[in-house]
């Protein structure tokens, strides 16, 4: 069966730091992944999503940035932490696209810049 | 922004009691899919229902889709405690087949 690991699952961070979340998968091959956050009392923001090793598609310009190195691997990551990157971030997985399939969430990463 | 709108946007219910969450929706969808999240959790999928499915079924949840008033509801029905969640609609907009896109949610909270 299919499972999907994010870590850390939570992170407390100074400002102006940097910042490297990890979502693997497993038991699956070539997934289009994806990278959410969800700020407090909202719903989900679309930050990137992959469909193959190196193919990363941005939504939202901002302070953040993705790196897929290995097929069932996805990084996010920044140069330096704003107080406006505290949220939750998840990871989730497809075998489609979103419009033929569901996603897979994991877990979440809180993050909390302080 | 935001394609999916859920309302109410919180509902307290007792126990055995059903529970109605609605969604709207702006423009043309191919499907519309239910997801929940238990506090401080990751989203676990629920139902996927296609544009051209106007009611679903799967245990408790009951969901319909109206295009043409571009609005979906999830009905729980026999509500437990284990039922407290925030669920989400979701959809897929503006022409790409990955930008998979939420409202905010409705929080459910199931008294016992």
């Amino acid at each position: 069966s299919q499972t999907i690991h994010q870590w850390p699952a939570t992170l407390v961070q100074p400002v102006g730091s940097p910042l490297s979340l990890e979502c693997t998968v497993e038991g699956t091959s070539n997934p289009n992944l994806y990278w959410y956050r969800q700020a407090a009392g909202r719903g989900l923001q679309l930050l990137f999503y992959s469909v193959g090793i190196g193919q990363i598609s941005s939504e939202v310009p901002q302070n953040l940035s993705a790196s897929r190195p290995q097929d069932r691997q996805f990084i996010l990551s920044s140069k330096k932490l704003l107080l406006s990157d505290s949220g939750f971030y998840l990871c989730a997985w497809s075998v489609g696209g979103a419009n033929t399939g569901e996603l897979f969430f994991g877990e979440g990463s809180r993050l909390t810049v302080l | 922004s935001q394609q999916g709108e859920e309302d109410p946007q919180a509902l307290s219910i007792q126990e055995g009691e059903n529970a109605t969450m609605n969604c709207s929706y702006k423009t043309s969808i191919n499907n519309l899919q239910w997801y929940r999240q238990n506090s401080g959790r990751g989203l676990v999928h629920l139902i996927l229902i296609r544009s051209n499915e106007r009611e679903k079924h799967s245990g408790r949840l009951r969901v319909t889709l109206d295009t043409s008033k571009k609005s979906s509801s999830l009905l729980i029905t026999a509500s437990r405690a284990a039922d407290t969640a925030s669920y989400f609609c979701a959809t897929v907009s503006g022409g790409s087949n990955y930008k998979l896109t939420f409202g905010k949610g409705t929080l459910l909270t199931v008294n016992p």
